[in-house]
């Protein structure tokens, strides 16, 4: 069946270090991926997407990029600030309805 | 008004206790979620419903029901209360679209004492 894998957290950063969160999927067909982003005390929201392979999302600065060739959608923002202080989950969109989701990892900047 | 309203927020309740978690929108959508997040186990999905005629069982069902009352509403019910049912329970919505993503509802944090 299909599957995320990303990252364990937490990650630590230091204001305007450049960031990255692992994130590889399994899954049959050409499904639909993306990046949510949960701040303390919300819901997640969506952060970027992506629908076929090589495909680049963004948002606020973060980019992913689906590349089916390693089956991978790693997070990316060049510097990051602290209020980006999040749970991050990559989640994978197969056809029907069905969304899987990763564990989440967290992220901690300090100024 | 959000989107993906949930009801309550926060609530602790005893073993046994019946209770309910209600979440409407105004999103729509035909599809509507309930996931429950634990720590380090990300979102797992409970029930789903793509609409008011059609419930399913997700990953995790067991000592849960759900209603679907209107195509805005979906609740959730644990029949009997217990411990391990300590959480933080999303609802989110989709449309048809695998190319679009879900919108969440802020969450209701439930303990069961």
């Amino acid at each position: 069946g299909n599957s995320v894998t990303q990252m364990e957290g937490p990650v630590t950063l230091s204001e305007e270090a450049f960031l990255t969160i692992n994130c590889t999927y399994t899954a049959t067909g050409y499904p639909s991926l993306f990046w949510y982003v949960q701040y303390p005390g919300e819901g997640l929201q969506l952060l970027l997407k992506a629908t076929k392979a090589d495909d680049k999302g963004s948002n606020k600065g973060f980019e992913a990029t689906y590349r089916k060739e390693t089956t991978s959608f790693h997070l990316e923002k060049g510097s990051v600030q602290v209020s980006d202080s999040a749970v991050y989950f990559c989640a994978l969109r197969g056809g029907g309805f069905k969304t899987i989701f990763g564990a989440g990892t967290r992220l901690f900047v300090k100024a | 008004d959000a989107d993906v309203t949930q009801t309550p927020r926060n609530r602790i309740t005893k073993t046994g206790k019946r209770i309910m978690l209600e979440c409407s929108q105004t999103k729509g959508h035909d599809r509507m979620y309930w996931y429950r997040q634990d720590p380090g186990l990300g979102l797992r999905l409970i029930y789903y419903s793509f609409d008011v005629k059609d419930i399913n069982k997700g990953e995790i069902s067991d000592g849960y029901s759900v209603s679907r009352q209107a195509q805005a509403k979906f609740s959730l019910s644990l029949e009997s209360a217990i411990p391990n049912q300590t959480a933080l329970y999303f609802c989110a919505t989709s449309d048809l679209e695998t190319g679009n993503g879900y919108t969440f509802g802020s969450g209701t944090r439930l303990t069961v004492v």
